[in-house]
């Protein structure tokens, strides 16, 4: 099947502070990528879909001044958590996908906000 | 709307015995489903998908599961158990195999007993 990686798989950083976690599908072309959030011993929770060129579209009680989705490309999207919080800590999963190839996950990245 | 539930949020087996996770969906369309493994901090491993051709559906690590559109089912079964097969299961819907966001289940934590 197809690979998808993000960077960093993990991550430490300081209260107030933004961090961008890059999501790359590494053998097709990603028209559509997802980004989930997960908390410890729970299941996944889609933040936003973001397609090619276009905005990102936000699931209700995400803010999308907080989780900026960039997709500028066919096989990069990319999520800043601006001002991070302790709240904030997660581990944030992508998957890009595509109609013809179907939809792949990232492995993850675990985000600790001090 | 489309929504999946997995009845069970712990299963344990003795080594060597069957393994049954269960997964019910609900779709206004006919549902694409897929099971999916995840081990501790790491992302999804995808064990199978059904996509409306058999309705048995035969994965990876000897895994399968049985499409039942009469039980609105799709559960994951493994005649015998093995102790790497410890993990978090889940399942998911969609209305396609890629391009729009998968519907995941709350997880079902799976314990083998030596």
């Amino acid at each position: 099947g197809a690979v998808v990686s993000q960077h960093p798989s993990w991550v430490i950083c300081k209260s107030g502070t933004s961090v961008k976690i890059e999501c790359r599908s590494l053998d097709f072309q990603a028209t559509t990528m997802f980004w989930y959030r997960q908390f410890p011993k729970q299941s996944l929770m889609l933040m936003a879909t973001s397609n090619e060129g276009s905005k990102a579209t936000y699931e209700q009680g995400v803010e999308k001044d907080k989780f900026l989705i960039n997709h500028a490309s066919l096989t990069l999207s990319t999520l800043t958590v601006t001002s991070a919080h302790p709240e904030d800590s997660s581990f944030y999963i992508c998957s890009a996908s595509s109609l013809a190839e179907g939809q792949y996950f990232g492995p993850g990245t675990r985000l600790t906000v001090l | 709307a489309q929504s999946v539930t997995q009845l069970g949020s712990h299963v344990s087996v003795s080594e060597g015995a069957l393994v049954l996770l269960r997964c019910n969906y609900s779709s206004s369309v006919p549902p694409y489903l897929f099971w999916y493994v995840q081990y501790p901090n790491q992302g999804l491993q995808l064990l199978l998908k059904y996509t409306s051709a058999a309705t048995l559906v035969k994965g990876i690590n000897g895994f399968e599961a049985e499409f039942k559109k009469s039980e609105t089912s799709f559960h994951l079964t493994k005649p015998s158990a093995h102790m790497s097969d410890a993990a978090e299961y889940f399942c998911a819907v969609s209305d396609t195999s890629g391009g729009n966001q998968f519907y995941f289940g709350t997880g079902t934590s799976l314990t083998v007993i030596p």
